[in-house]
């Protein structure tokens, strides 16, 4: 069973657009919520993360909202760039594990 | 910066082979993880270790084993390598005891069985 569902699988977006990436879990003993940037040819690298008691959290262009009681989390990508262009992966964590959504492939268009 | 380091970027073997994936970290991290990373499916625990000599199965363990002899390496083992374990093999490490702290990925072996 997926511990951590995400959405979409892929998503295309015009450049200076904003991109959205949705999150939802279950087990409310996470405790930390990391969202990892994979480019091809690369391991996944840490964006940016959130612990369950912030609502919201911005570094840059990049925002995570949390919403604790709906149990869901999403990653705003603002002014999108054609740099921005990965596979981005939400996780969990939970003691040891993390737990980790399916990806979604971004493609930011010219 | 944390560096996790892979041995092999890619590695080509046959069906049947025993196969050697290695992993060094030089954060001094409790925590290491094997995974397999495949179009669709996401990132998949294979094993994972929390100190020394110490394993516990992930999601999908059959067909593998790891060896963690020293804290800084962690290695994954494919004890006769079939066709259906071409993928790409990610290796982790984080800290066991610390809140607040991700997991730290290599770049990743893509290995193909022939």
């Amino acid at each position: 069973q997926q511990q951590v569902k995400q959405s979409p699988q892929s998503l295309i977006v015009q450049k200076g657009g904003i991109s959205i990436i949705n999150c939802a879990y279950e087990n409310t003993a996470f405790d930390y919520f990391p969202w990892y940037q994979q480019f091809p040819g690369k391991g996944p690298a840490l964006l940016i993360a959130i612990r369950p008691d912030v609502s919201e959290k911005k570094e840059g262009r990049f925002t995570i909202s949390f919403n604790k009681s709906a149990k869901q989390f999403s990653l705003h990508i603002m002014d999108s760039q054609p740099g921005d262009s990965a596979t981005y992966f939400c996780a969990a964590r939970l003691g040891n594990q993390f737990y980790f959504g399916t990806g979604t492939s971004l493609t930011v268009i010219p | 910066d944390v560096k996790v380091t892979q041995s092999s970027r890619y590695l080509v073997k046959r069906t049947g082979e025993k196969v050697f994936l290695e992993c060094v970290q030089d954060m001094d991290h409790e925590n290491m993880f094997w995974y397999r990373q495949d179009p669709g499916l996401g990132l998949r625990l294979i094993y994972f270790s929390y100190d020394v000599k110490m394993k516990e199965k992930g999601d999908i363990p059959e067909g593998y084993s790891v060896s963690r002899e020293k804290k800084e390496r962690f290695s994954l083992i494919l004890e006769s390598a079939s066709t259906n374990q071409t993928s790409m093999y990610l290796c982790a490490s984080s800290f066991g005891d610390r809140a607040n702290q991700p997991q730290h990925f290599g770049d990743g072996t893509r290995l193909s069985i022939l």
